[in-house]
């Protein structure tokens, strides 16, 4: 049964400062991973999807990497401002025939101006 | 553009109280459609998803159902609410026939008293 793992559950950081978020997973044998961002109250907004076929995937100030053979994938946030002040959360996909998206709980991320 | 909608936004109902959630997408045909429940402290859990109409597949045992009447709603049923129901609970589409990147709609929060 897969996990999904976020850690550290709770992150606080200055304006300004570059940041790393951390999900890791058990079942390296995944089809595409996804990292959302949730607002309190809110749905969820997909920020990247990485296909396990790659390393990374950018979107303006966001980079995710997917390192599929140990489990692990990283959310870099580079120049980080308050408007990025929520909840992310990463979620795996293993497909073979199943629809389940995996879900860490998240790191609440808190950006100080 | 695709876009996702939910209603109502907040409910509160007694307990033993009927249940009704809707979920309709618009810009896109035969999604697939996704009931995800997320409680406090648990993170995300998927309860149903569809891939066409009339077909529900069920993830997990519970008091809920699921319906899909039409090829872009999706509803989300019960007969008898019990506390252990309150939650934030979310609808998600994506491609038909695709394990690709997932879309949520804006969620509605239900209070079980």
């Amino acid at each position: 049964k897969q996990e999904v793992t976020q850690i550290p559950a709770a992150l606080s950081v200055p304006e300004g400062e570059n940041l790393v978020l951390n999900c890791s997973f058990t079942d390296s044998a995944i089809y595409n991973l996804q990292w959302f961002r949730q607002d309190p109250g809110k749905g969820l907004t997909s920020l990247l999807l990485i296909q396990s076929s790659q390393r990374e995937q950018t979107s303006g100030r966001l980079n995710a990497s997917l390192d599929k053979s140990s489990g692990r994938s990283t959310l870099y946030i580079a120049a980080s401002q308050p408007g990025d002040s929520a909840t992310y959360l990463c979620a795996v996909h293993s497909g073979a025939g199943s629809y389940q998206l995996t879900f860490g709980k998240g790191t609440k991320l808190s950006v100080i101006p | 553009s695709q876009t996702i909608h939910q209603w109502p936004a907040t409910l509160v109902q007694p307990v033993g109280s009927p249940l009704s959630l809707e979920c309709t997408v618009e810009g896109t045909s035969n999604p697939n459609l996704y009931w995800y429940r997320q409680a406090a402290g648990r993170g995300l859990q998927l309860l149903f998803y569809s891939v066409g109409i009339g077909q529900i597949s069920s993830e997990v045992p519970q008091n809920l159902s699921a319906s899909r009447p039409q090829d872009r709603q999706f509803i989300l049923s019960s007969k008898k609410l019990l506390l252990s129901d309150s939650g934030f609970y979310l609808c998600a589409w994506n491609k038909a026939f695709s394990y690709n990147e997932q879309f949520f709609g804006p969620g509605t929060r239900l209070t079980v008293l």
